[in-house]
């Protein structure tokens, strides 16, 4: 049974870069069966899909984040990563790394979860 | 980016029935058949119940199904368990443009 866990502070100032990794055991990453996702929930919102990697490096973003956001994939610690840039209060969320199973070249639902890291952005 | 919208609370006995709508748009719900839904209890991880509008993981009760109707979505937990109490998500494939979409969330209280 795959478990994904995040890690990485939870704390971070405003304008500096938010960083998490997702460090996966019970699957491969390189298995190329998975696209690995980030998934945020902001309090008192839903949930947000941030981005996705594939283990060959390909990786696809919500719009509203891309200009923010980039993620990488290690295959030899079978961990993927979150950098998020210039980050404010409205980043502060717990962010969970998502393991999304595919369909045709997207994912069709996310199907194992982390248990989320609250990171919280303040000077 | 707009997210699907689902009622910000639902109760029931146990024992009843209870349904979570999840209404999109011609954009997302009504044109993919991307539909699922996940179940989190505070603290842990969310849990997938529903994928493919009606498809059920293995390991997930008989006792929560899913269906659409044009730009609804619905996830009917029947025979309601007082560890049913969560909140429950939806979320929809939308496009090339938009990508995923999440419902707003229903918390479901068990009276």
């Amino acid at each position: 049974q795959v478990q994904l866990q995040e890690s990485g502070p939870g704390l971070v100032k405003p304008s500096q870069t938010l960083s998490l990794i997702c460090s996966v055991s019970g699957d491969s990453i390189s298995s190329g069966d998975y696209y690995w996702s980030w998934i945020r929930q902001i309090p008192g919102k839903g949930l947000e899909w941030i981005g996705y990697s594939y283990f060959s490096g390909g990786s696809l973003f919500n719009p509203s984040l891309r200009s923010r956001v980039t993620t990488s994939v290690d295959t030899s610690k079978n961990q993927f990563s979150l950098r998020l840039t210039s980050v404010t209060a409205a980043d502060t969320a717990v962010y969970y790394c998502v393991r999304g199973t595919p369909i045709v070249a997207t994912i069709a639902y996310f199907d194992s979860w982390g248990q989320g890291t609250q990171v919280t952005v303040s000077s | 980016q707009s997210a699907l919208t689902q009622p910000a609370s639902v109760s029931g006995s146990p024992g009843q029935s209870i349904t979570i709508s999840c209404i999109g748009t011609s954009s997302d719900v009504a044109i993919y058949d991307l539909v699922s839904w996940y179940q989190h209890h505070p603290g842990m991880a969310p849990k997938l119940l529903i994928f493919q509008v009606s498809k059920r993981p293995s390991g997930v009760s008989n006792r929560f199904s899913g269906s659409k109707s044009g730009n609804t979505a619905s996830l009917t937990i029947s025979g309601l368990q007082a560890e049913d109490e969560a909140e429950y998500y939806c979320c929809s494939y939308a496009g090339s443009d938009m990508f995923y979409v999440f419902g707003t969330g229903t918390k479901v209280t068990v009276l």
